[in-house]
Parts: structure tokens; sequence; C-alpha cells
């Protein structure tokens, strides 16, 4: 059980829009940055986005990233079958003292 | 563009102790980035192991806080982790990553090893 919560599959047609979500809390999202990786089949993960809404040099600014509140969002616009992966967020947890990350969403671009 | 690659042991017998290396070229261990390892286990999600500043700060995730050690290696440009009394429960891709400041300011895992698969059984 992963102390964030994303939802486990989204699906979108290429060149569409799709978002991801990732719900956490007042000592978590609530309070701190947020991270976002991109992890393709058999690779690492990916930094996509990283406090909250920074994109690290090299990553297309089709990647977005935002919060309100306990929630945060991965947006991807003009969807590539290139994206199809393993979306994860993550934050620091100050009440745990732990990073915390989301249990994963697969995206499928149909 | 910094790279790093894990080492180790791919067995593991069960109450043994876990040990992994992370050599990493196109940065100083002593610079101003934290060293971090990551698991995640088959078909499972990322867990966040711990991280260490190159003075010897550490932070380890409260659940393997007991059962983890870092060390460092300046003359070879590498970090190491050490987990002790493992069981199955343990079995998990390890990745050691980058990170510009610590994660309790602002987690964000800006490099990545390849990973390495370490299996815990007799």
């Amino acid at each position: 059980q992963s102390v964030l919560t994303q939802p486990p599959s989204v699906s979108a047609a290429p060149g569409q829009k799709v978002t991801i979500s990732c719900s956490g809390n007042p000592s978590n999202i609530g309070h701190n940055y947020v991270s976002w990786y991109q992890q393709l089949p058999g690779t690492a993960p990916k930094l996509l986005i990283y406090e909250t809404d920074r994109r690290p040099s090299g990553i297309p600014d089709r990647f977005s990233g935002s919060k309100s509140g306990t929630s945060a969002t991965l947006g991807i616009t003009g969807l590539q079958t290139g994206d199809e992966a393993d979306y994860y967020c993550g934050t620091w947890d100050t009440l745990s003292a732990l990073a915390v990350f989301g249990g994963g969403t697969k995206l499928t671009v149909l | 563009q910094v790279l790093l690659q894990e080492s180790g042991p791919g067995l593991v017998k069960p109450s043994g102790t876990l040990s992994l290396t992370c050599a990493v070229s196109g940065a100083s261990i002593s610079s101003s980035k934290w060293w971090n390892w990551v698991r995640q286990s088959p078909g499972k999600g990322l867990e966040w192991i711990g991280e260490f500043y190159h003075i010897g700060t550490t932070n380890s995730n409260p659940s393997l806080k007991s059962r983890v050690t870092f060390s460092v290696d300046r003359s070879k440009n590498l970090f190491s982790l050490n987990l002790k009394s493992v069981t199955a429960a343990d079995t998990a891709v390890y990745y050691c990553a980058s990170a510009l400041t610590s994660v309790a300011l602002a987690p964000s895992f800006e490099y990545w090893g390849q990973g390495t698969l370490v299996t815990v059984s007799s």
C-alpha cells in the first residue's frame, strides 16, 4: 500500500492530452515539493518534473506538473507511443521522515 | 552527465548481508550532490532506502534504518550500501541515484543507475 495514491492506469490516443493524479495528505504533498518519474519497461526511472513544476534540461515542455492542496498532477500533451510507460510521483513525508512514492500509473497510448 | 553503475552479488542468503556499490562518473562523490539508494520489488512500486552526503550525513527510511549502513570510497569515487539480516522481502531491483539536495528538502532523483536485481534465497 503506497503512501501516495495514483490511478493504476490511464489511456489516451496519440496526439491527445492526459493527466495523472497523485493524492497525498498535509504531511507529504500538502507541505513539500513533488517530483515525477517515467519508467519505460525494463529501465530505470527518469526524472520528468522536480520541485512540483520544474522540468530538467532535456525534458520537453509536453510534460508539466502542478499541485493543489494535497494533490499533484502530471500533464502530458501531444501523446506519443513512446510515452507508454509507468509514471510515479514522489515527495517527502514530514511526519514519517521519509521519501515516499505513489504506486505508479501505467500509461497506454491507444 | 552523471553516470551511476551498481554492482554486487545477485543472490544473498536469508539472514545474510546485502552489499552493493555504486560507481560514479561525471561527478565527484565529494561534490554537493546527495547519493541515494532506492529499490523496487518485482512488479511493485519504488521504495526509498536512504541518502548519504559525503561529509557523513545520512538519512534512512525508518523501516530499514536499523539494518542499513552507508559508506564511501573517495579514492574510487563510489558509495556503498549494506543491508543486514535480509529476508525474502528484501528481494528487489536496487538503484543508486543522485540528487541535487537532500530529499527532505526537495526529493528529486536526477540521475539513476541501471539497477541490479538482488534475490534473497537459500
